[in-house]
């Protein structure tokens, strides 16, 4: 149990446009769902927090308007990037959790790798 | 805020050998969960253990055990008997409300 997919697994897209990644929990409804975005050979730095039915809460640094996040239903949030560039570039993870604060043990998914052309 | 620091980018064990990831932390909370993930090359983070800061008991998983050091905020993962499966990063997170990870250790099985 536990499942966490992400779609696309991969996706290429030209500057100036917008693509849409998915995060669906499986198995389970997800009070909590999470992005993370990843650089080569680094951490996993958080993104956005959201939980369903409200506002997603974004960590300093990060811009709202340009990385959307919608959590439409327990088991569906959606980061979508806006006027992509090549610089967001990156591998987008998503996960779910059960618990609220605090966070309980995250599920992960398989992860999105964007490029940005 | 909450930082999570992992001393060793890179170890390497022989094959059935036992390894021992370092990681400390540093919080002013005293209730939290810390875990260690495991990601492979498919980038696919795995839970490998976890820890709750409550508890006084190490926690194991089979192969997996941890040394959690509540004063001196620490907690390494020790792996017994390595196998070539568990080549991978390996990221040690805290958590009370959300995840922080540490920069990993790239953790190579020597055949």
């Amino acid at each position: 149990g536990a499942v966490v997919s992400q779609h696309p697994s991969w996706v290429i897209c030209k500057s100036g446009t917008s693509v849409k990644i998915e995060c669906r929990s499986l198995d389970f409804q997800a009070t909590t769902m999470f992005w993370y975005r990843q650089f080569p050979k680094q951490s996993l730095m958080l993104m956005a927090t959201s939980n369903e039915g409200s506002k997603a809460t974004y960590e300093q640094g990060v811009e709202k308007d340009k990385f959307l996040i919608n959590h439409a239903s327990l088991t569906l949030s959606t980061l979508t990037v806006t006027s992509a560039h090549p610089e967001d570039s990156s591998f987008y993870i998503c996960s779910a959790s059960r618990g609220h604060v605090p966070s309980y043990e995250q599920y992960f998914g398989p992860g999105t790798r964007l490029t940005v052309t | 805020a909450q930082t999570v620091t992992q001393s060793q980018p890179e170890m390497s064990v022989q094959e059935a050998e036992t390894v021992t990831l370092s990681c400390t932390y540093d919080t002013s909370e005293s209730d939290y969960y810390l875990f260690w993930y495991k990601q492979p090359p498919s980038r696919q983070m795995i839970l490998v253990i976890r820890q709750e800061a409550y508890k006084q008991q190490n926690a194991t998983e089979n192969r997996f055990s941890v040394n959690f050091q509540k004063a001196a905020k620490s907690f390494s993962l020790k792996i017994s008997d390595s196998q070539l499966g568990d080549a991978a990063m390996y990221f040690c997170a805290f958590t009370n409300e959300k995840l922080t990870f540490g920069t990993g250790t790239r953790l190579t099985i020597i055949p």
